[in-house]
């Protein structure tokens, strides 16, 4: 284990239902992540929390909505998604969240094994 | 915003051969510059980074090399194993065109070393 764990690991959900994505990660980080990982594209950011505040959200439908309750927790709530939402799931964390332009050791991402999804 | 093209999507090479993954980049203010290496029913992990003040940097049986000018940036992997297998993935920060605190990912490469 890399030190982020993410629960499921697999998922198959109807567009209707209501599901979530859990992630952890005990290494004592401020900032996590979730990136969508579909075949043969980029990493694709959704979501940045820093001490638990959303800092970044990269133009992502509603139906998908983040928590972090607290800096080792972060979840990824999902509501009537399509077909195209189908993807890896990929949550990370680093030590800190990158600021003033330069990234440091203490930026380094670490990603959990990721929550693979099928929408049907 | 910063794009970051990735070539080529497949690479697969006899064990004991090298291996050249060519990654290029759109902004000019980018600066940092990491690898990822995917291994299957894994999440991404760091293997080697770069800061534009360098020109390349090696750490064992990996090295990666920076040209600015060009807007290009390789890795490469000596006597390539088995272990070695995985999807390569290169990253730069976005620059002043796409923040310079967010990574964009290339496609990835898959790399198969056959023995």
């Amino acid at each position: 284990e890399t030190g982020v764990t993410q629960t499921p690991r697999h998922l198959v959900m109807g567009m209707t239902n209501k599901k979530s994505l859990k992630c952890e990660q005990h290494l004592g980080h401020n900032a996590m992540y979730w990136y969508k990982q579909s075949a043969k594209k980029p990493l694709e950011l959704m979501f940045v929390y820093s001490l638990e505040e959303r800092v970044e959200n990269n133009s992502v439908p509603s139906r998908f909505s983040p928590e972090c309750p607290n800096s080792s927790h972060l979840f990824l709530h999902l509501h009537t998604l399509q077909p195209e939402d189908s993807a890896l799931y990929l949550c990370a964390s680093s030590q800190d969240f990158p600021r003033g332009g330069f990234f440091s050791g203490a930026n380094v991402l670490t990603f959990g094994a990721g929550s693979r999804l099928t929408v049907l | 915003g910063e794009n970051v093209e990735q070539h080529p999507s497949t690479l697969s090479v006899q064990e004991g051969d090298s291996a050249v993954i060519k990654c290029t980049y759109s902004d000019s203010a980018s600066n940092y510059f990491p690898w990822y290496k995917q291994e299957l029913g894994k999440g991404p992990q760091l293997i080697i980074d770069i800061r534009s003040n360098v020109g390349e940097k090696k750490d064992q049986r990996i090295a990666v090399t920076l040209n600015k000018t060009a807007k290009h940036f390789s890795l490469h992997i000596t006597e390539t194993q088995p272990e070695d297998s995985a999807v390569y993935f290169c990253a730069a920060d976005g620059g002043e065109s796409g923040g310079y605190n967010k990574l964009i990912f290339g496609a990835g490469t898959r790399l198969a070393v056959h023995p």
